[in-house]
């Protein structure tokens, strides 16, 4: 079935360290792909997204590319601030549908 | 733009009583809001998908009776749960989609969560 895996946490990071956090998918058709944040005590918001293959979604410094070939949406960012602590959810939707499918979330801690 | 505000942020009741949570929209129209369960963590579980003027559709394994839903304008979903019990405290999140961007290219916006802790 339709599905999103990304890496286990937690994730501990420096100040101004490079950040990696995989995400590849599984799904029929042409989905398009979401990157949410959940700060410490809120809901979710959207960080970036990217509706077809070879594009680039960025915000923040955060950047990830929706590789069809590989199935994957890896999130990247050069250089992260303690402010960049939070949970990360990979998602899709899939075409044609109206649910949305997250993955299981990455904790970031960075520290000072 | 694009807000979606939900209330209470935390509420504590006692096992055996009833909780309401509101989820709204403040400046967009959504036909169809979802309601999520958070468990400490881990991933977002979609318990139901409510639909404005229409039952909701709940997701396998959650009890329809215990969590009601109620969807009585395009801004307004609430979230009741009956009957509390320890083990339904959790935290709960609500989201939604702009009507007027219902494509499957556009993003969910989220409510703050509402922590429900039954004693």
């Amino acid at each position: 079935g339709d599905s999103v895996t990304q890496m286990e946490g937690p994730v501990t990071l420096s100040e101004e360290a490079f950040l990696t956090i995989n995400c590849t998918y599984t799904a029929t058709g042409y989905p398009s792909l979401f990157w949410y944040v959940q700060y410490p005590g809120e809901g979710l918001q959207l960080l970036l997204k990217a509706t077809k293959a070879d594009d680039k979604g960025s915000n923040k410094g955060f950047e990830a590319t929706y590789r069809k070939e590989t199935t994957s949406f890896h999130l990247e960012k050069g250089s992260v601030q303690v402010s960049d602590s939070a949970v990360y959810f990979c998602a899709l939707n899939l075409a044609g549908g109206f649910k949305t499918i997250f993955g299981a979330g990455t904790r970031l801690f960075v520290k000072a | 733009g694009a807000v979606v505000s939900q209330h209470p942020s935390r509420v504590i009741c006692k096992s055996g009583t009833s909780v309401k949570i509101e989820c709204r929209s403040l400046d967009f129209q959504a036909t169809t809001m979802f309601w999520y369960r958070q468990f400490p963590k881990q991933s977002l579980m979609l318990m139901a998908t409510s639909n404005e003027g229409s039952k909701a559709t709940y997701e396998q394994g959650v009890e329809k009776d215990k969590f009601l839903i109620n969807h009585a304008s395009l801004t307004l979903s609430t979230l009741t749960v009956t009957s509390a019990h320890p083990e339904d405290s959790s935290f709960y999140i609500c989201s939604a989609r702009a009507d007027s961007n219902r494509s499957y290219n556009s993003p969910l916006h989220f409510g703050n969560g509402t922590r429900l802790t039954v004693t």
